[in-house]
């Protein structure tokens, strides 16, 4: 299994460009999740999804849009690119939702927004 | 929702046992202790979790006091491969708040 895959591995976006974050398990997991990480900060939650076709918000997602169409993929979306938006993008799955569930991380997208 | 304190770094002596301690004075009976950890930039990778009893893998042992309120991840005999950040993360009953912190910087030294 190639487990959680994200593409690209890096960007540079102008002010009000948009792009598409691209993440794909292998797992058949149920849950996604995506989080952003700022310079020398943990991981915050932007978006998860808890199955095809439903999504919800996490911590912070504004200036970001979610969709879920496959088990297997949960492409993020930043419509008009600010450069608060720079940052590090992981996206995790796992097989529940559940307290005693890890959480099976992508190797990241590092955005830098100018 | 339950919030964790760790210390900002750590050193370890290549070969010696790393103790990474966490205070999380507010979990709840329900919400389960884990241990992530991220090599430079990488994704963050699971290493252990636990509710009451100590735990124990291939990678750590997981220490849980008896009122649940701290936790202590051990590296029995750390490497240098071991430098990174760990992070200890109190698993809310609203999944969707799982909140990381920032860490522990440990390095490991030759």
């Amino acid at each position: 299994n190639a487990g959680v895959t994200q593409t690209p591995k890096f960007r540079i976006l102008k002010i009000g460009q948009s792009m598409t974050l691209q993440c794909t398990q292998d797992m058949n997991h149920n849950y996604m999740y995506w989080y952003r990480q700022d310079p020398g900060m943990g991981l915050k939650l932007i978006y998860y999804s808890v199955g095809a076709g439903i999504t919800d918000k996490g911590e912070v997602p504004n200036g970001y849009n979610v969709s879920r169409s496959t088990t297997e993929d949960f492409p993020l979306r930043l419509e008009l690119a600010a450069p608060s938006q720079t940052s590090v993008y992981f996206c995790a799955s796992s097989t529940s939702g559940r307290r005693d569930d890890e959480q099976f991380f992508g190797p990241g997208t590092r955005l830098t927004v100018l | 929702d339950a919030k964790t304190t760790q210390p900002t770094s750590m050193d370890c002596a290549e070969g010696r046992a790393a103790n990474l301690p966490c205070n999380h004075s507010t979990i709840s009976g329900n919400e389960y202790v884990y241990w992530y950890r991220q090599i430079h930039s990488q994704g963050p990778q699971y290493i252990i979790h636990g509710l009451k009893n100590n735990e124990t893998n291939e990678m750590a042992s997981l220490i849980i006091t008896e009122d649940r309120k701290s936790s202590t991840l051990i590296l029995p005999h750390a490497t240098l491969r071991d430098t990174a950040v760990y992070y200890c993360i109190v698993r809310a009953y609203n999944f969707n708040k799982f909140y990381f912190g920032s860490g522990t910087k440990l390095n490991v030294k030759p």
